[in-house]
């Protein structure tokens, strides 16, 4: 069972660059998110999905996109790449309205804008 | 909204000494309230979860009581071992349909021989 996997684990681009992080898990989770860290600034919502097809905007959306084609699957997207952008970057899913269940995180990707 | 406050780091101690990170909270209603773990270079474990008021919860030592009269849900550990050293995030989720997580800043852990 690999759990939230997310790829890659680093990366670096140039200013303007696009590319997409990608996320898979494979527990039948309804409930994908994504979010960033920053030091000092704990971790931020990015963008979530509630199931296939759904998806909306958290704390921090601007510059990011997402999809929700499948029910394994949450990509995210940079359209432009901008130094502000430069964080790790977590994928994680739960189970939907269950609140006994705690979420499981994904390693990170650490990406750097320059 | 929703928020999270935890103290700030770092926090240093030495082995076995007694640890307290403190945690509060403000939301609507009764959220749940949880503990994640972040050691270096990984992704955030879930340590330990409450989701109702004087529920306790614990793992690997580790304990923390939901109280609502403060809403509060410190950490304690009786006795740390350096490989306890990480970061701590407290977090809560509303009991509400579908909710995401909020986080505090989280509180490094440092734990010396």
């Amino acid at each position: 069972n690999a759990g939230v996997t997310q790829t890659p684990k680093f990366q670096v681009l140039k200013t303007g660059q696009s590319m997409t992080l990608q996320c898979a898990q494979d527990m039948n989770h309804e409930y994908m998110s994504w979010y960033r860290q920053d030091p000092g600034m704990g971790l931020r919502l990015i963008h979530y999905s509630v199931g296939a097809g759904i998806t909306d905007q958290g704390e921090v959306p601007n510059g990011y996109n997402v999809s929700r084609s499948t029910t394994e699957d949450f990509p995210l997207r940079l359209l432009s790449a901008a130094p502000s952008q430069t964080s790790v970057y977590f994928c994680a899913s739960t189970h939907g309205q269950g609140v006994d269940y705690g979420y499981t995180f994904g390693s990170g990707t650490r990406l750097t804008v320059v | 909204g929703d928020s999270v406050t935890q103290m700030e780091g770092p926090v240093t101690l030495s082995e076995e000494a007694f640890l307290t990170i403190n945690c509060t909270y403000t939301a609507t209603g009764y959220p749940s309230l949880f503990w994640y773990v972040q050691y270096p270079g990984e992704g955030l474990q879930l340590l330990l979860k409450a989701t109702k008021a004087d529920d306790k919860g614990s793992n690997k030592g580790f304990e923390a009581t939901y109280r609502k009269e403060t809403t509060s849900f410190h950490l304690e550990k009786g006795s740390v071992q350096v490989s306890d050293s990480a970061v701590y995030f407290c977090a809560l989720r509303p009991n509400s349909g579908y909710s995401t997580l909020t986080f505090g800043k989280g509180t490094m852990l440092l734990v010396s021989p």
